[in-house]
């Protein structure tokens, strides 16, 4: 079993469209929760940054953590054809110095105008 | 132009030969890394680098050699390639710790090499 599971996709969402991305994990030391973004043959952009549970919001995105069910989310409110790219979970156990990232496999987003 | 840069973008080379994959960042970032990313198992780390003539290998990292004698490039070698070396490789660097107190889990990527091992 992975460490951290994402759904592949692709999923696609009209213009305007809200959007929920998710991943589970295992590992019970994970407090950092990340979200990379990444368009075709570009790289990956940290995109959200969250520690332990609750919400984050900045713009359009919100990033929510659940530890106690193992499970996060990454919302886009009025989806738009440019947020269609493949969105990557990451975690990691602690912050500041030298951490381990676990990265889902990511989930391929597309927006239909 | 500030950045992370690779070099080359697309590659395509014959198995059993030798091939380096070039990285170059202006940040004067103390940490890289170098990743594959294949279709099912997403972004997995082969070496990571915490300063220059440091190096310490990653989940996968057979096959492949680093070297970081300047703090700003971190080059990868395949030293004979195969088939299944064939996929899209990142380069990534980070601070140890940035102003915002966040260690290497915040990661700046380069776009990536595509290689091909026939």
């Amino acid at each position: 079993q992975k460490e951290v599971e994402q759904d592949p996709g692709p999923l696609s969402v009209p213009e305007g469209a809200i959007v929920s991305l998710n991943c589970t994990y295992s590992n019970s030391a994970f407090q950092y929760f990340m979200w990379y973004r990444q368009y075709s043959r570009k790289g990956p952009e940290l995109l959200m940054y969250t520690y332990s549970s609750g919400n984050k919001e900045d713009g359009r995105f919100t990033a929510q953590v659940d530890k106690s069910s193992k499970y996060i989310s990454l919302f886009i409110r009025d989806s738009q054809p440019s947020d269609s790219a493949t969105y990557l979970c990451a975690m990691s156990a602690g912050s500041g110095g030298y951490q381990k990232v676990t990265f889902g496999t990511g989930t391929k987003l597309q927006v239909i105008p | 132009d500030a950045g992370i840069t690779q070099s080359p973008r697309y590659k395509i080379t014959e198995t059993g030969r030798q091939v380096t994959l070039m990285c170059h960042q202006t940040w004067s970032h103390s940490y890289m890394f170098w990743y594959r990313q294949d279709l099912g198992h997403g972004l997995r780390l082969i070496y990571y680098s915490a300063a220059a003539d440091i190096t310490d290998k990653g989940e996968v990292p057979d096959g492949y050699v680093v070297s970081r004698s300047k703090t700003e490039n971190f080059p990868l070698t395949l030293e004979s390639a195969t088939r299944s070396q064939t996929s899209v490789y990142f380069c990534a660097s980070s601070e140890f710790t940035n102003p915002s107190g966040r260690g290497t889990d915040t990661q700046y990527f380069g776009p990536g090499t595509r290689l091909t091992v026939l």
